[in-house]
């Protein structure tokens, strides 16, 4: 059964930096691609950043802004969201999302539970 | 751009549909999917590839394209307390994926 369950959120001062973790299972990242999706209190959800199924595409939503790098280690089946930079509007829970198979990995199908991050001084 | 209502609401029992307009390119042009968010929860997928259910979701849940007002639409019929929550629909445009703004559905 496919599972993704996000860590490495709390609370980070503006400036720093923190990095996540979804660590994956049920699925093979070299079939799939895994999105990162935010949501600020009482908002809907944003899109920051795809990586795909080969790991050679990675993609990012206006809201990386050049501060977030998504990376992955196939072999710990683990994505990463490196986040530089951060600020106040930053603050948000942050889910991991599966996408469908090969080139459809735009198509999400699964998400984590979320972690949060909050950015304040 | 996708463009949902803010907020719908329908008693249980009775059947409530939700739009998703696509502001820019064909709403065919690329599968739409619909994820539902109970409060407090995290999202679940409940329409795949503008009509296909994942295993476990209720029959209940339909979706269709409609291309002559370019939207997506979600239907959910035989409403249940359970099914207030948020909806959201979500495709990809380039290389850039869209989320519309969610609807509030209000189950009364």
């Amino acid at each position: 059964q496919v599972q993704l369950v996000e860590s490495g959120g709390g609370v980070v001062q503006p400036g720093r930096s923190l990095r996540l973790a979804c660590a994956v299972s049920g699925f093979t990242l070299r079939r799939y691609g895994v999105h990162w999706v935010r949501q600020t209190p009482g908002r809907g959800l944003e899109w920051v950043a795809v990586i795909s199924y080969d790991g050679r595409d990675k993609d990012y939503g206006d809201s990386a802004n050049g501060r977030f790098t998504i990376s992955r280690d196939t072999s710990k089946n683990t994505v990463f969201l490196q986040m530089n930079s951060l600020r106040a509007e930053d603050t948000a829970v942050y889910y991991c999302a599966k996408g469908s198979s090969g080139s459809y990995y735009w198509i999400v199908d699964n998400w984590g539970q979320g972690v949060q991050v909050t950015v304040s001084s | 751009m996708l463009t949902q209502p803010h907020s719908v609401s329908e008693s249980p029992g009775k059947t409530v549909t939700i739009s998703c307009t696509r502001s820019s390119g064909s709403i065919a042009s690329s599968y739409v999917q619909w994820h539902q968010q109970r409060p407090g929860s995290a999202p679940t997928t409940v329409i795949l590839e503008d009509n296909q259910r994942p295993s476990g979701v209720p029959e209940r849940f339909s979706a269709s394209l409609d291309t002559s007002s370019n939207s997506a639409s979600l239907t959910i019929s035989g409403l249940k307390t359970e099914d207030e929550a948020d909806y959201y629909c979500q495709s990809y445009v380039g290389n850039t994926v869209l989320f519309g703004g969610g609807t509030k559905l209000t189950v009364l």
